[in-house]
């Protein structure tokens, strides 16, 4: 059973635009959560966390945005650019006991020029 | 520059051999983790060690099995039991669980293909 879903497989998006990437969870306990950016034939770079204290954090073009209520968070790219096609994967946490990090399947974001 | 280094980077195997995947840190993280990804299947957690000699399964540890006599080495073997090998591997490490200060470092992976 998937706790961590990112139900959009892919996303294509205009240079210039915003790219919006949506990730929803199932277990409660989670409270930290991450996004990470991966290349073809690289492991994932980290890209911007936020922990459930909070609704929104920002680090230069991205924000991630947390709706606890909803189980829900959004990874916000503006502008979009074409170096930003990668593929982006949602993580989350649980604070019980030692919990490593629950990964969805992540979604294709494709910017064209 | 400290991180961490998965080799080979290609590996082909026969069926029925047993194959160890490599991952060295140099990030003095105590954490490490192998995970697989597979086609729209995201990533999924083999195994992991919070710290030297000691490792615990993750969601699909079947077929492979690990060791920890090091801080920096976490290396992977994929046994003749596991059943559909052919995957990309990676390896990550952290401190402590990961939470804050970015989660896990990632290896660049090891791609394994039986043939």
């Amino acid at each position: 059973d998937q706790q961590v879903k990112q139900n959009s497989p892919s996303l294509s998006v205009q240079e210039g635009r915003i790219s919006i990437l949506n990730c929803d969870y199932t277990n409660s306990m989670f409270d930290y959560f991450l996004w990470y950016k991966k290349y073809p034939a690289e492991g994932p770079t980290f890209l911007i966390s936020i922990s459930s204290i909070k609704d929104k954090n920002e680090d230069g073009r991205f924000t991630v945005f947390l709706n606890k209520s909803a189980k829900h968070l959004s990874l916000h790219i503006v502008p979009s650019q074409p170096g930003d096609s990668a593929v982006y994967f949602c993580a989350a946490s649980a604070l019980e006991g030692y919990s490593t990090l629950t990964f969805g399947k992540g979604t294709m974001l494709l910017v064209s020029p | 520059d400290g991180g961490i280094t998965q080799s080979p980077k290609y590996l082909f195997r026969k069926e029925g051999q047993n194959v160890t995947l490599s991952c060295e840190q140099n990030l003095n993280h105590d954490a490490m983790y192998w995970y697989r990804q597979d086609p729209g299947q995201g990533l999924r957690l083999i195994y992991y060690s919070q710290i030297v000699n000691d490792f615990q399964k993750g969601d699909i540890a079947e077929g492979y099995s690990v060791s920890r006599e090091k801080k920096e080495s976490f290396p992977l073997t994929v046994t003749s039991a596991q059943k559909n090998p052919t995957a990309f591997y990676l390896c990550a490490s952290s401190r402590s669980s990961g939470r804050g200060m970015g989660g896990y470092t990632f290896g660049s992976g090891t791609r394994l293909t039986v043939v």
